[in-house]
């Protein structure tokens, strides 16, 4: 079975650091995405974790542990523009991705 | 590239009527998935393709629901007939073989049942 757990909602400060967690029980399971979704808009892509440990990518890092089942996104050096859903989302073998119910993420000046 | 292309971006329809959404992904891409999200259920996976050939339509809610995948090109999603508790937004995605490039959606059908 597939099962997904983030927090729904964050607040930080702008220029602050906020991490957000997500961990799941997954079939299969393959890797991680991290996916960016603003209000009205489509998801898009972020990172993908296959192996342990942390993958930086600028103000962006993701980290992955397989044997505890758990995966976080760290966003650095926070700008309004962050505001948005943060979707974590389990591949699997098979190809497919189940998505978590995302954490909305609030920056505040 | 332009990306996944889907139409229409907005529809509104009747109860009873049935409903088309199209989709059009990158080419080269093997996967073309078919999603829907609510505020009540998130992103839920409806049914995927693998080189065109569906592989897990598990996510279908029922018989009302029809995906075909004709071509390399072309995607669509029918819902016949369509009921209020279908309103939602219907996103399409692809992505090549090598998933570590994630999906690539396309802008979303906000699909409307009155």
């Amino acid at each position: 079975g597939q099962n997904i757990d983030q927090p729904t909602e964050m607040t930080a400060t702008e220029g602050a650091i906020v991490q957000i967690n997500c961990t799941y029980q997954t079939s299969g399971f393959n890797g991680l995405f991290w996916y960016q979704q603003h209000a009205g808009e489509a998801p898009t892509f972020l990172s993908y974790n296959v192996l342990d440990g942390l993958e930086e990518k600028g103000r962006f890092s993701s980290f992955l542990s397989r044997s505890k089942g758990y995966s976080y996104l760290l966003l650095k050096e926070l700008q309004m523009k962050d505001s948005a859903s943060y979707l974590c989302a389990a591949n699997t073998n098979a190809g497919k991705s189940t998505f978590g119910d995302g954490t909305t993420l609030t920056v505040k000046p | 590239d332009a990306g996944v292309i889907q139409s229409p971006r907005h529809e509104v329809t009747e109860m009873g009527q049935e409903v088309t959404l199209r989709c059009k992904p990158i080419s080269g891409h093997d996967y073309l998935f078919w999603y829907r999200q609510t505020m009540m259920r998130g992103l839920e996976l409806l049914i995927y393709f693998n080189n065109n050939v569906p592989i897990d339509d598990s996510g279908m809610p029922e018989d009302r629901f029809s995906a075909k995948m004709p071509n390399a090109s072309f995607s669509t999603l029918k819902i016949q007939p369509s009921e209020p508790r279908d309103s939602a937004v219907y996103f399409c995605a692809s992505s090549p073989s090598r998933t570590g490039r994630g999906y690539t959606f396309g802008s979303g059908t906000r699909l409307t049942v009155v």
